[in-house]
């Protein structure tokens, strides 16, 4: 499985911008961009996702890098409900057509009020 | 609508026994999934089922970890002679039929083996 790298933590302040990074330089080509979240306590939620252009929804923007080798996650405000640990997952085909998620260890954001 | 449900939310067993975590998936879902999550890690996929049937079970520990989703909607995960390594947060996770479309997890059980 093509893996992803992470900062390990991140900090903001509320109401600020915040720009999550994501390397993969070895995503193939038929390779999504996908980002969850997860909140203390409660499992990953999906986020957004892509494969080549930038994509927009109400909870965030994904930008990518033109040779796909990087992406960045932002997030347009940050509330203290942010908080949570962000995964960089790199979704294909694999075994049965599972098409399962290969979790790393993910992006810590803290969000001071 | 009901998201992913998974019971009990707390399971603490002694060391030596046999432990069932249940999960029910979005009505309709016709794929699901098991991770394990060891804390402060990422979580680690167990094993995948399509409708009944399980396709990848390439991700299950040991012989002591047996996943069923006998009539294609709700699963069990089963770990028998539990050990203290097998403390985790078990995660189940449901998605429909349009590929690429996103997973939904349930907020997990949390195993503690004592």
């Amino acid at each position: 499985d093509a893996k992803t790298t992470q900062p390990n933590s991140m900090e903001s302040n509320e109401e600020e911008p915040v720009h999550l990074p994501c390397n993969h330089s070895t995503i193939s080509g038929t390779d999504y961009i996908h980002w969850y979240r997860q909140l203390p306590s409660q499992g990953p939620e999906y986020v957004i996702h892509g494969l080549t252009s930038n994509v927009n929804n109400r909870m965030a923007s994904l930008a990518i890098a033109e040779d796909r080798k990087s992406s960045t996650l932002i997030l347009h405000r940050a509330t203290l409900r942010d908080a949570a640990v962000y995964y960089c997952i790199l979704r294909g085909l694999s075994q049965g057509g599972s098409e399962k998620l290969v979790f790393g260890k993910g992006t810590k954001l803290t969000v001071n009020p | 609508g009901a998201g992913v449900s998974q019971s009990p939310r707390y399971k603490v067993a002694k060391r030596g026994q046999d432990v069932a975590l249940r999960c029910d998936p979005i009505s309709g879902h016709v794929s699901l999934f098991w991770y394990q999550q060891a804390l402060g890690q990422g979580p680690e996929f167990l094993t995948y089922f399509q409708n009944e049937a399980q396709l990848d079970k390439s991700g299950l520990p040991s012989d002591r970890f047996f996943a069923e989703r006998p009539e294609g909607s709700v699963s069990t995960l089963k770990i028998q002679r539990t050990q203290q390594e097998d403390s985790a947060v078990y995660l189940c996770a449901s998605r429909g039929g349009i590929p690429r479309s996103p997973l939904h997890f349930g907020n997990g059980t949390r195993l503690t083996v004592t």
